[in-house]
């Protein structure tokens, strides 16, 4: 069965600190993973992509790492800012035409 | 100049009746999908369409009736809403499938039936 779930469920920290997010999924056939940030009352945007033979990938303060032997991803994210505060979705994309949205992780950044 | 807009924005209806919520999308992308957004906020498909032709269909009651008229376009119409289609619609679109390129979310239709 695919499925993507993903740690922890909700996170608060202080303005300017680093934090990571966890992914494990179970997705095949396996084309790549995404990282989307949810802004409050708004669809999800992308952060980085990662195919199977991808290790990392950053998108500024965003850095995402893909362990595709025990089918894990983290979204590490430095020097967070209250613009940070979102909901952040691991997805794993199935085949051509498929997402397996993970159920994500709320980041409150507190100043 | 919104690459994906759906309307309306929020939606408020009665148990029973019919809605329909636009998307148009003016990314000359290929492919369009309906996502739905419960309560927990976990997205899930529920159709597909690539030039026009329905691709994915995740086991969704026959109410939820989609029509694309043109690539640009891809609307839902729902028939004899129930309580639990309560939720926010997301539409979304690509050019050709998902695995090399990503897709890009409208704003969400937030769907309140009582």
């Amino acid at each position: 069965k695919n499925q993507v779930e993903q740690s922890p469920q909700s996170l608060i920290i202080l303005e300017g600190k680093n934090c990571t997010l966890q992914c494990n999924y179970t997705v095949s056939p396996f084309s790549n993973l995404r990282w989307y940030k949810q802004d409050t009352g708004r669809g999800p945007v992308s952060l980085t992509i990662m195919t199977f033979s991808e290790n990392t990938k950053s998108n500024g303060r965003y850095t995402a790492t893909l362990d595709a032997d025990t089918k894990q991803s983290s979204l590490h994210i430095t020097a967070s800012q209250l613009s940070d505060s979102a909901s952040y979705i691991c997805v794993g994309s199935s085949g051509t035409y498929k997402y397996i949205f993970g159920t994500g992780t709320r980041l409150k950044v507190l100043a | 100049d919104t690459a994906v807009s759906q309307t309306p924005k929020y939606l408020v209806t009665q148990m029973g009746n019919d809605k329909s919520i636009k998307c148009e999308q003016n990314l000359g992308h290929d492919t369009m999908y309906w996502y739905k957004q419960d309560s927990k906020k976990f997205l899930k498909i529920m159709f597909s369409y690539n030039n026009k032709e329905l691709i994915i269909n995740e086991t969704v009651p026959n109410r939820f009736s989609p029509k694309s008229p043109d690539k640009a376009h891809l609307n839902l119409h729902i028939n004899s809403l129930e309580l639990g289609d309560s939720a926010v619609y997301f539409c979304a679109s690509s050019q050709a499938g998902l695995a090399n390129t990503e897709a890009f979310f409208g704003q969400g239709t937030r769907l309140t039936v009582v």
